[in-house]
């Protein structure tokens, strides 16, 4: 069974402050993926990249910056986090067209 | 563009009682469908995908799904719900020309003992 594992999986900010949230996946898999859920509005895209080097921007990317510095890691970084960004985030990898594997996903509270 | 809407946000059934999750997509072509189970604070799980051929798919845990064309439709269906089978279930799309996946609000079902 694939593994992707986030850190950390809670994480209380001030508002204003820098917040990276870091994923690790260990099948090999091209594809990586960050999304929020809130209620309401299940998963919503932010950030998805196909290898090593890239990224692009999802449905709701503003806000948030991601980097993919090896097939295996994944970070979302907040450079100055806000309240509205308060919400569970999970990472999640995986192939072309293929099924995803998520990790158990990061509670980020902003004060 | 690609969408995904799951019309009831939360659903409510007795045990034993049979099961429908409505799920409608809005995409261009015939798109790559999935099905995903969300169990309390844990990560997302495939129960079933649809690419193509047989419109009926089956899944894990007697889940199976529906695909129409014609309705643009994905619907998940259970003969006999068991009280363990209370989660939110997300509805997902994919393009089948690259990577983005794009999920519905999810619907949230209560199995009553």
């Amino acid at each position: 069974e694939a593994a992707v594992t986030q850190s950390p999986r809670n994480k209380v900010a001030v508002t204003g402050g820098k917040v990276t949230l870091s994923c690790n996946q260990t099948n090999n898999h091209n594809n990586m993926y960050w999304y929020r859920q809130d209620t309401g509005h299940g998963l919503r895209l932010i950030h998805y990249s196909y290898g090593a080097g890239s990224t692009e921007k999802g449905d709701i990317p503003d806000g948030y910056k991601a980097s993919r510095p090896s097939q295996e890691n994944f970070s979302l970084i907040l450079e100055l986090a806000t309240p509205s960004q308060t919400s569970v985030y999970f990472c999640a990898s995986g192939g072309d067209g293929e099924r995803l594997f998520f990790g158990h996903g990061t509670k980020l509270s902003v004060l | 563009a690609q969408s995904v809407t799951q019309p009831d946000a939360r659903v409510t059934v007795s045990e034993g009682a049979s099961l429908q999750l409505r799920c409608k997509y809005s995409y261009s072509a015939t798109p790559y469908l999935f099905w995903y189970v969300q169990y309390p604070r844990q990560g997302l799980q495939l129960l079933l995908k649809y690419y193509s051929g047989d419109p009926v798919v089956q899944g894990v845990n007697s889940f199976e799904a529906e695909f129409s064309k014609s309705n643009s439709s994905f619907h998940l269906q259970k003969a006999s719900v068991h009280w363990s089978d209370s989660a939110v279930y997300f509805c997902a799309l994919n393009n089948n020309a690259g990577a983005k996946l794009t999920f519905g609000g999810g619907t949230r079902l209560t199995v009553r003992p």
